[in-house]
């Protein structure tokens, strides 16, 4: 079935850098652009970066612009994103989504994976 | 950016109806979807395109959109449908998808 994992998460100081790794299966992993959500503890969803099927193509958040860098190895069906000068406020679970194929839903999840930004 | 608001809360007796808005700025012309996020889990898609259902999704999901409003109606609630629930556009402007505040979902 189709299934997405992340990992990569954990403890980091603030300022200091994490890489998320998401991996996918159970689908044509190169046919379907791929989306990162953050949710920070109890609020809610908020998108973070998107990147096209083929990896030419990337949007971020206004929030992670400069800082977080999406990419993915369609070889290794596995989605990205390397996030720099980590603050605070980057504190939140990272979900990773595919866009529905020619459509603009995301279906379905990953389970996530926790930063924590704390000194 | 597009702005989606929704209800922090709604709640409802079990067997009863449960309406959930979600206003934004003649988002009648928009497709919208929705998910629910129960406590420590991820989202899932339960209406898409404003009114389709995925595959396993329960006939009691429905959706409309009109206007300045859409809504999740979830008939003959259930204990298990007590959720957050977020609504989503696609941004044309900025491209890139949009979620609402969500909405908690009490089954009393």
């Amino acid at each position: 079935q189709v299934q997405m994992v992340e990992s990569g998460g954990g403890l980091v100081k603030p300022g200091g850098s994490l890489r998320l790794s998401c991996a996918a299966s159970g689908f044509t992993f190169s046919d379907y652009y791929m989306s990162w959500i953050r949710q920070a503890p109890g609020k809610g969803l908020e998108w973070v970066s998107y990147i096209s099927s083929s990896g030419t193509t990337m949007y971020y958040a206004d929030s992670v612009k400069g800082r977080f860098t999406i990419s993915r190895d369609n070889a290794k069906n596995s989605l990205y994103l390397q996030m720099n000068s980590l603050r605070a406020e980057d504190t939140a679970v990272y979900y990773c989504a595919r866009r529905g194929f020619g459509a603009n839903w995301l279906d379905p999840w990953g389970q996530g994976t926790l930063v924590t930004v704390s000194s | 950016s597009y702005v989606l608001t929704q209800p922090p809360s709604v709640s409802v007796a079990p067997g009863q109806t449960a309406r959930m808005t979600c206003g934004g700025n003649n988002i009648g012309s928009q497709s919208v979807h929705w998910y629910q996020q129960k406590p420590g889990q991820a989202p899932v898609l339960v209406v898409y395109n404003d009114s389709d259902r995925p595959s396993g999704i329960p006939e009691r999901f429905s959706g409309s959109n009109s206007g300045n409003t859409a809504t999740l109606t979830i008939s003959r609630v259930e204990a298990g449908d007590e959720a957050d629930y977020y609504c989503q556009v696609w941004d044309s402007s900025s491209d890139h998808p949009v979620f609402g505040g969500g909405t908690k979902l009490t089954v009393l």
